[in-house]
């Protein structure tokens, strides 16, 4: 079983709709998770952290779900500009206060007009 | 700041040659890292490093090498290239010790024939 999982895609959404992805990790030891987008053929960048409590910017909000292990992202009224692929990141300490990454394959979206 | 910078943006190796990939960045962040991400996989960590001097192996570290003899800089060398080794090589940062965002290079294109 992989560390994080998400399902693909493509998620194909009209412009305005609204849009969930989840994410579920198999590590209980893990202590942070992220979302980070990623352009086309462009370097990941963090969106969000995800906390407990759920966590909102603006048109996203993040949830955790610690017992069932699983993260979600929802984004509303979405924009052309939401076009990207979301990964979703956990991470886990590692040594030295350092935390390792582990990535998810992410989900490719596209928002159309 | 420019943030993290990677040379070249983009090489063809022929299978046997050597070469390495750059990457430095600005911000005075002790921790760097090394991933690959190939086409539909999550990044994978090759290296990393959480300061001048101290280096470790990540996830997939065979055929590579890296050093770090300054803050800035965390070069990756690639050693006898192979066609497995044909992906996208991005570098990233952070400060460590509780600031967990990763902050990460334009990443380079390689491709082994």
């Amino acid at each position: 079983r992989k560390e994080v999982e998400q399902d693909p895609g493509p998620f194909n959404v009209p412009e305005g709709a609204t849009v969930a992805f989840n994410c579920t990790y198999s590590n209980s030891a893990s202590q942070s998770f992220f979302w980070y987008r990623q352009d086309c053929r462009k370097e990941p960048k963090l969106l969000m952290s995800v906390y407990s409590s759920g966590n909102e910017d603006g048109r996203f909000t993040a949830q955790l779900n610690r017992a069932s292990q699983y993260i979600s992202l929802l984004i509303r009224d979405s924009k052309l500009s939401d076009s990207a692929t979301y990964l979703c990141v956990v991470s886990r300490r590692v040594n030295f206060g350092n935390e390792k990454l582990t990535f998810g394959t992410g989900t490719r979206l596209t928002i159309i007009p | 700041n420019a943030g993290v910078t990677q040379t070249p943006k983009f090489r063809i190796l022929k299978i046997g040659q050597s070469m390495t990939l750059q990457c430095a960045q600005d911000m005075n962040h002790n921790y760097m890292y090394w991933y690959r991400q190939d086409p539909g996989m999550g990044l994978k960590l090759i290296y990393y490093s959480v300061g001048a001097g101290i280096t470790d192996k990540g996830e997939v570290p065979n055929g590579y090498n890296v050093s770090r003899s300054t803050t800035e800089d965390f070069p990756l060398r690639l050693e006898l290239a192979a066609p497995s080794q044909t992906s996208v090589y991005f570098c990233a940062s952070n400060q460590g010790w509780g600031s967990y965002e990763q902050y990460f290079g334009p990443g380079t294109r390689l491709t082994v024939t």
